[in-house]
């Protein structure tokens, strides 16, 4: 089975902007979960979809929404981009609610 | 509401020698445990898992994990490290959150280096 990817995996933005992240899962896993990863606050969940429905939500302020599709992928966005954004963005999927598999990741650096 | 301690933030060891990575969880049940593993710019791996079933838990590329109860501790070794296990290594304890599914509880990660 192919594992989770994630598109793209690099992207620069400046400060206000907006970016949009995507994420497919492996083949049959319903689950989408998204993590922020930085140096200083360490990896921390950001929400999960199952379903097309977002089930959990982490302590992000609203700017960091996502949505969920009939196939499962998952797209995560993030309005008006601060500086402090910048991070790997981690997408796991799971045949819910068993293990989670991450993707790659996408760096996102804002300038 | 559940906890991860790892107890070392850098670990050093020679090529051959053995690799121990300490952790410490916290749960207020029977917790599901996992480690993975990052290498510089890729995502997280799946080392291993326990779901309480053996407490001994073998996972890939030689490492393992025992699991104590009355330690609370979930330590992951290695009896020989390799050059390519240098990477950050994260222990993990799932929650099962109010609306279904679970969600990853992550340790502030131990940074493992091999030298010759």
């Amino acid at each position: 089975k192919a594992g989770v990817t994630q598109t793209p995996r690099y992207l620069i933005k400046t400060r206000g902007q907006q970016v949009t992240l995507s994420c497919s899962p492996i083949s049959g896993h319903r689950s989408v979960s998204w993590y922020q990863q930085t140096p200083g606050q360490g990896l921390q969940f950001l929400f999960e979809y199952f379903s097309e429905t977002q089930r959990n939500k982490g302590n992000f302020p609203g700017r960091f929404s996502g949505r969920q599709f009939s196939n499962s992928r998952s797209e995560m966005n993030v309005s008006t981009l601060e500086l402090g954004d910048s991070a790997l963005y981690l997408c796991a999927s799971s045949f819910d609610p068993d293990t989670q598999y991450f993707g790659p990741g996408t760096r996102l650096t804002v300038l | 509401a559940q906890s991860v301690t790892q107890l070392d933030s850098h670990v050093s060891v020679s090529e051959g020698t053995p690799v121990l990575l300490r952790c410490n969880y916290s749960s207020s049940y029977s917790p599901s445990l996992f480690w993975y593993v990052q290498h510089p710019n890729k995502g997280l791996q799946l080392l291993l898992k326990y779901t309480s079933a053996a407490t001994l838990v073998k996972g890939i590329n030689g490492f393992e994990a025992e699991f104590k109860k009355s330690e609370t501790s979930f330590h992951l070794t290695k009896p020989s490290a390799h050059m390519s296990d240098a990477a950050e290594y994260f222990c993990v304890v799932t929650g099962i959150l109010t609306g279904g599914g679970n969600k990853l509880t992550f340790g502030t990660g131990t940074q493992l280096k091999v030298e010759l």
